[in-house]
């Protein structure tokens, strides 16, 4: 059974502050992806990157970079310079990767980021 | 964004009586998906849909149906409401295996007394 472990049930920052989130997955499948949502306090499930099992390539968009270890079973996600805006809860996903089921997530529990001006 | 809604936004329902829920995308994605969202759980899946009239069970399917009699339209079903399906429910779409992003719509918020 796949499993996305997020430890870091809340976090609390200084606006400025760099901030990573934790996330570590199990899955026996050679082929998968892991991904990473933001809930703001409006409700909504924002999609913010995708990667897949073959790409161990770090990712930078703008503040935000990626950490995708396979040795570790790791994709953690850091905040450069977080804002107010970024307080919200930080969902990592993994996906099975089957042509009937498509791409079944798995959810970690999720990150309370909370960014303090 | 995506062209999902979902509707009701809100309900609120006594327990024992059926509630359907609403998906309805405008993306002619193949994948549709009902989650649940509670504190301390994440997200979980309760059912999908491969395709017109292919559904299959996810890890919380107990106590739902879904039915799926065209593309764009996906109904999740409460057969008879317990407070334990108080929650917020989330449907989502994706485009193939390999175009395999999840978009979600708004969410609908139940609440079973």
């Amino acid at each position: 059974a796949q499993k996305v472990t997020q430890a870091q049930t809340e976090i609390s920052v200084v606006e400025k502050e760099d901030v990573t989130l934790d996330c570590v997955y199990e899955t026996r499948d050679t082929t998968y992806y892991l991904f990473w949502y933001k809930q703001p306090p409006s409700g909504e499930l924002v999609f913010l990157i995708r990667r897949n099992s073959f790409d161990e390539q770090n990712e930078i968009s703008g503040r935000y970079s990626w950490n995708f270890q396979k040795s570790t079973s790791s994709f953690n996600f850091t905040i450069t310079a977080s804002q107010v805006v970024d307080s919200a809860v930080y969902f990592c996903a993994l996906s099975e990767h089957q042509e009937t089921s498509g791409s079944r997530l798995t959810f970690g529990e999720g990150t309370q980021l909370t960014v303090n001006p | 964004d995506a062209g999902i809604t979902q509707s009701p936004r809100h309900k609120v329902t006594e327990t024992g009586t059926p509630v359907t829920l609403r998906c309805h995308q405008t993306e002619n994605h193949r994948y549709m998906y009902w989650y649940r969202q509670d504190p301390g759980h994440g997200l979980r899946l309760i059912h999908y849909s491969y395709g017109v009239k292919d559904t299959d069970k996810g890890e919380v399917s107990d106590g739902y149906s879904v039915s799926r009699s065209k593309t764009e339209d996906f109904l999740l079903t409460l057969e008879s409401a317990t407070s334990s399906q108080t929650s917020v429910y989330f449907c989502a779409i994706s485009e193939s295996v390999v175009r395999s992003t999840q978009y979600f719509g708004p969410g609908t918020r139940l609440l079973v007394l």
